[in-house]
């Protein structure tokens, strides 16, 4: 079974501060895929970012980043100098990338990010 | 805006009765998922379709059905509805159905048992 672990539930900074969500993973497959997404206040589902289980490579994406450690299952993601529009729900997510269950998104709890002005 | 489509965006229904939640794929993509996002639940996969077949199944109830037409379009059809169904049910889309695609995600449907 797989399982994904996002332990903060919420988390408020004020604008520029630097933030980070952490996600935990937990899965038996050997190739998988994790993802973020980023759900604001009007409710949809935006995708941030995919990373597969070979690629352990850090990214960057404009005030984005993401570290994922294999051997630490984790894949976390910082925002640097947060905005107010940054505010959101982040979703944490893993899929095998094989089998039966290939597709089958499981999600964390979600963080809730509070950017104050 | 992601290129699927859902409707409704709201519906407001009552104890016992049933809907049907409608989507439609961004234009190519083969496959489809539904998903529900409860305040109880979080936000959990109940099944996948991909060129009109049933491809995987996630914690969807017996009461919970849905189907994938020839045109690509999905329903997911709710009966014998309970307060514990409110939730917002998410369609997303992909390209095929392999999990190194990204899968697209409507704007969803809130639904309200009362």
């Amino acid at each position: 079974a797989q399982k994904v672990t996002q332990a903060q539930t919420e988390i408020s900074v004020v604008e520029k501060e630097d933030v980070t969500l952490d996600c935990v993973y937990e899965t038996r497959d050997t190739t998988y895929y994790l993802f973020w997404y980023k759900q604001p206040p009007s409710g949809e589902l935006v995708f941030l970012i995919r990373r597969n289980s070979f690629d352990e490579q850090n990214e960057i994406s404009g005030r984005y980043s993401w570290n994922f450690q294999k051997s630490t299952s984790s894949f976390n993601f910082t925002i640097t100098a947060s905005q107010v529009v940054d505010s959101a729900v982040y979703f944490c997510a893993l899929t095998p990338a094989g089998g039966t269950s290939y597709g089958k998104l499981t999600f964390g709890q979600g963080t809730i990010l509070t950017v104050h002005p | 805006d992601s290129g699927v489509t859902q409707t409704p965006k709201h519906l407001i229904t009552a104890t016992g009765q049933r809907v049907t939640l409608r989507c439609s794929p961004r234009s190519g993509d083969l496959s489809v998922y539904w998903y529900q996002q409860s305040l109880d639940q979080g936000l959990q996969f109940l099944i996948q379709y991909y060129n009109g077949e049933e491809r995987a199944k996630g914690n969807i109830l017996e009461r919970f059905s849905a189907q994938q037409f020839p045109d690509l379009h999905s329903e997911l059809n709710l009966s014998s509805l309970e307060l514990g169904d409110s939730a917002l049910y998410f369609c997303a889309s992909s390209v095929v159905g392999l999990a190194a695609n990204e899968q697209f995600f409507g704007p969803g449907t809130r639904l309200t048992v009362l």
